[in-house]
């Protein structure tokens, strides 16, 4: 079974700042995904990646896959940013198994 | 492009009784998951259909059903409901192993 470890759970930041948002898990991966979820529930896939480094306006993702781990940085952070930012690896065999998720980190963006 | 659709919205049912939840894919998409979101659990994986064929299951009873049709449009079943199926349940559709588009989920009360 995956264990997909976040941090922080909760993280409260003045506008402006550099954020960023740590995942580990515990088995091999054939993908890792980023969502964000806003009050609402619903959820927007904001990166999938295997190796290496996304970059995507001010958010940016890196996948270490040796160190099984993963990290989500937002630049010059906004009030609209605040959501809850859940990775979810994809574990190997082909992509055959369903995707495992992290407990979320609660993201507030104060002005 | 029409997103993920999900339907209904909103649902109240009684301890005991069936449920059926509908999801309509991304023109084209193949492959629909289906995952339950609650506070004390967050996101789990149900299962997923590709083509018509439950590729995967997650670690939920028998209660838990689902189904895909020949135009990729999914129902998932739960029978004879508990208060802790109380959830927000959501479908995902993809293009085998690339980003997932999920619906606004259906937000589940049973009372």
């Amino acid at each position: 079974k995956n264990e997909v470890e976040q941090s922080p759970q909760n993280l409260t930041a003045q506008e402006g700042e550099f954020i960023t948002i740590n995942c580990s898990y515990s088995v091999g991966i054939s993908a890792l995904h980023w969502l964000q979820q806003h009050p609402g529930g619903g959820i927007v896939s904001l990166f999938m990646l295997s190796s290496g480094k996304k970059k995507h306006g001010r958010l940016i993702a890196t996948i270490n896959i040796q160190e099984k781990h993963s990290s989500l940085h937002i630049t010059a952070s906004h009030p609209r940013d605040s959501a809850v930012y859940i990775c979810a690896p994809h574990p190997g065999r082909g992509g055959a198994d369903g995707l495992t998720f992290g407990k979320g980190t609660h993201l507030i963006i104060q002005p | 492009k029409a997103g993920v659709t999900q339907t209904p919205r909103y649902l109240i049912k009684t301890r005991g009784q069936q449920v059926t939840l509908s999801c309509s894919p991304i023109s084209g998409h193949r492959s629909v998951s289906w995952y339950q979101q609650t506070p004390g659990q967050g996101l789990q994986f149900l299962f997923e259909y590709f083509s018509e064929t439950q590729r995967n299951k997650g670690n939920f009873p028998g209660r838990f059903s689902g189904r895909q049709f020949s135009n990729s449009r999914s129902e998932m079943n739960v029978s004879t409901l508990e208060l802790g199926d109380s959830a927000l349940y959501l479908c995902a559709s993809s293009l085998g192993q690339t980003s997932y588009t999920f619906g606004s989920g259906t937000r589940l009360t049973v009372v």
